[in-house]
């Protein structure tokens, strides 16, 4: 069981880039996000899914953009890269709306923007 | 606009001793309260989650502690060891929305 994968785990882009981040996971979960983590600022939402089709932003959308078109992937895209992205971002994923519900996290990808 | 709270930012304990974080939330409408703990360079892991039904939960040797009334919970890891070394998160959510706030981490250290 591979819980939630992501690639790649380290990167480098050029202010202006365009990359993406992969994120799958084999849990069957309806839930998956994208968090971004940078130092003294903890977690902050960027994007989620709750399903196949349906996304939606969280608190730090701007410069990114998700699409859902399976249960399993959420892939994360850097339209045009700026050294403000450079930080860690992590995939998360659950079940919806189920008590004692565990969210997952993937281990991470680190992004520098040069 | 940050809607937890969290202290410290790091802690020093000794082995043995009584690890505390605190957090504090301004939106009323969480009631759903899980601690993360993360290694470096691993993302990170659900440790305990209280909901405000109740004042205090115990798995082991992590507690949490809760009030309502304040809009305040903390962590206590008591025998802290050496293992216990990690960055720690609070977080917040509505349950069953699985959109989670986070506090900003405490890189806790246990020496010897």
């Amino acid at each position: 069981n591979a819980g939630v994968t992501q690639t790649p785990k380290f990167q480098v882009l050029k202010t202006g880039q365009s990359m993406t981040l992969q994120c799958a996971q084999d849990m069957n979960h309806e839930y998956m996000s994208w968090y971004r983590q940078d130092p003294g600022m903890g977690l902050r939402l960027i994007h989620y899914s709750v399903g196949a089709g349906i996304t939606d932003q969280g608190e730090v959308p701007n410069g990114y953009n998700v699409s859902r078109s399976t249960t399993e992937d959420f892939p994360l895209r850097l339209l045009s890269a700026a050294p403000s992205q450079t930080s860690v971002y992590f995939c998360a994923s659950s079940y919806v709306r189920a008590p004692g519900n565990t969210i997952y996290f993937g281990e991470g990808s680190w992004l520098t923007v040069v | 606009q940050q809607q937890v709270k969290q202290s410290p930012q790091s802690l020093i304990v000794q082995k043995g001793g009584i690890s505390i974080i605190n957090c504090a939330y301004e939106n009323t409408a969480f009631d759903y309260f899980p601690w993360y703990q993360q290694f470096p360079g691993k993302g990170p892991a659900l440790l305990i989650a209280i909901r405000p039904d109740v004042s205090e939960k115990k798995e082991g040797r992590f507690t949490i502690s809760f009030n309502k009334s304040a809009k305040q919970f903390s962590l206590h890891i008591m025998d802290s060891q050496p293992g216990d070394s990690a960055t720690y998160f609070c977080a917040a959510s509505v349950f069953g929305n699985e959109k989670l706030t986070f506090g900003t981490g405490t890189r806790l250290t246990i020496i010897p």
